[in-house]
């Protein structure tokens, strides 16, 4: 596609549900990334996959949180047992190049998942 | 160690006038720099970029920043605001380097006074 799309846009979940978040990225684009935005704050990193490979979720807050790009294009994020500190926007962004080469083309962000956790 | 810094989390400006948001950075490794900007609401959409190609680079809504490697700054700036700049703005660095991350600076909110 043209861009990078997500998938809910908005989500609210009652705290203990889990959730699971899509994100198709710009066909073709080897990286792919996961951020968290936290209402006020700059979007934080969780993980980084190069096409199918997750090579780094050094960022992912705790074990309740898992992402997966299983044929190297769309990939899912999962929140387990949702708690109020995950509310937050969920953005992905992918590139086409790996991660640390091509970084000069930039990255497409989607428009983001909004969780709100209740 | 990649960081990115922000100072100011708030500008605000009249129409007009020239906008100035402050953006200081660290890099263990040669940078790649941008600036992106977010409105209410909507997706992250990119600015400007600076690849170590000429310092002075020039982004989109007449946007610019100069990358001054020593001061390790890397501001932008618009002549003249317009109403609808209004919107968080995000300096961004990367370096070459696989293991590097996006890493965001804490963003600038720019208010647009009439």
């Amino acid at each position: 596609g043209a861009g990078v799309s997500q998938s809910p846009r908005y989500k609210v979940a009652k705290r203990g549900q889990d959730v699971a978040l899509r994100c198709d990225p710009i066909s073709g684009h080897v990286s792919l990334f996961w951020y968290q935005q936290a209402l006020g704050q700059g979007p934080e990193f969780l993980t980084y996959f190069q096409n199918e490979a997750q090579l780094d979720k050094s960022g992912l807050p705790s074990d309740r949180f898992f992402a997966e790009r299983p044929e190297g294009s769309v990939s899912t994020l999962k929140i387990q047992r949702t708690q109020q500190e995950d509310s937050a926007v969920y953005l992905c962004a992918s590139s086409r190049g790996a991660r640390g080469q091509g970084a000069s083309g930039g990255y497409t962000f989607g428009s983001g998942t909004r969780l709100t956790v209740v | 160690a990649q960081s990115v810094t922000q100072l100011d989390s708030h500008v605000s400006v009249s129409e007009g006038t020239p906008v100035l948001l402050r953006c200081n950075y660290s890099s263990s490794y040669s940078p790649s720099l941008f600036w992106y900007v977010q409105h209410p609401n909507k997706g992250l959409q990119l600015l400007l970029k600076y690849t170590s190609a000429a310092t002075l680079v020039k982004g989109i809504n007449g946007f610019e920043a100069e990358f001054k490697k020593s001061e390790t700054s890397f501001h932008l700036t618009k002549p003249s605001a317009h109403m609808s700049d209004a919107a968080e703005y995000f300096c961004v660095v990367i370096s070459y380097s696989s293991a590097s991350k996006i890493i965001f600076g804490s963003g600038t909110r720019l208010s647009i006074r009439p």
